[in-house]
């Protein structure tokens, strides 16, 4: 069963400081690994979605790399604002099965 | 519509109850999952539609959890005899591809429920 970890639970950085959330997982046989925020009493917003064959992906101040082989993704994000404040969940599609498999999330907070 | 609807938002109800959440999903979206999360947890797996296949309810945690979806679009999760321990929020989400295309996955806001 695909197992996903990601450290640490929980990170506060001054506002500007550059940070980097970690999510490893056991079963590199994957589709595909998507970066979410979910904001409190909210649902989840995709940020990032990692094809298997993708090494990054960036968008705005979002970076996510994926290394498959080792089971591990990063997400950084430069330049932090107190508004990137939210916990922050990585989820990985295995190729057998059909379900999504989650990390319990970094909650970030960003100090003003 | 815009984006995955859930309803109610909100819903506290009396232990014994059966309980009824909806979703909406993107339309055109083929694909639809229900997830839970229970409070300080990571997200639970319920269930799994994809077109016209027959469901993956793999995840459902007891015969008190069923889910149907009608006609290709919206989804009903049903919660019989409702316990403590199934207070939660019920997440549902949709894709545009099956599981293999890697489409990006869209959740709704979710539904709270409370079971007092």
């Amino acid at each position: 069963k695909q197992e996903v970890t990601q450290i640490p639970a929980a990170l506060s950085v001054p506002e500007g400081e550059n940070l980097v959330l970690n999510c490893s997982f056991t079963d590199s046989a994957i589709y595909n690994l998507q970066w979410f925020r979910q904001d409190p009493g909210k649902g989840l917003t995709s940020l990032l979605l990692i094809q298997s064959s993708q090494r990054e992906q960036t968008s705005g101040r979002l970076n996510a790399s994926l290394d498959k082989s080792s089971g591990r993704s990063t997400l950084y994000i430069a330049a932090s604002q107190p508004g990137d404040s939210a916990t922050y969940l990585c989820a990985v599609r295995p190729v057998a099965g059909n379900q999504f498999y989650f990390g319990t999330g970094t909650s970030l907070t960003v100090i003003p | 519509g815009a984006g995955v609807s859930q309803s109610p938002s909100n819903k506290v109800t009396e232990k014994g109850k059966d309980v009824e959440l909806r979703c909406d999903p993107i339309s055109g979206h083929t694909a639809l999952y229900w997830y839970r999360q229970s409070l300080g947890q990571g997200l639970e797996f319920l269930i799994y539609f994809q077109g016209n296949s027959a469901p993956d309810k793999s995840g459902l945690p007891s015969d008190r959890f069923s889910a149907e979806r009608t006609g290709g679009s919206v989804s009903t999760l049903t919660i019989q005899r409702t316990q403590q321990e199934d207070s939660a929020v019920y997440l549902c989400a949709s894709t545009s591809g099956g599981a293999v295309s890697g489409n990006t996955i869209y959740f709704g806001e979710g539904s709270w429920l409370t079971v007092v």
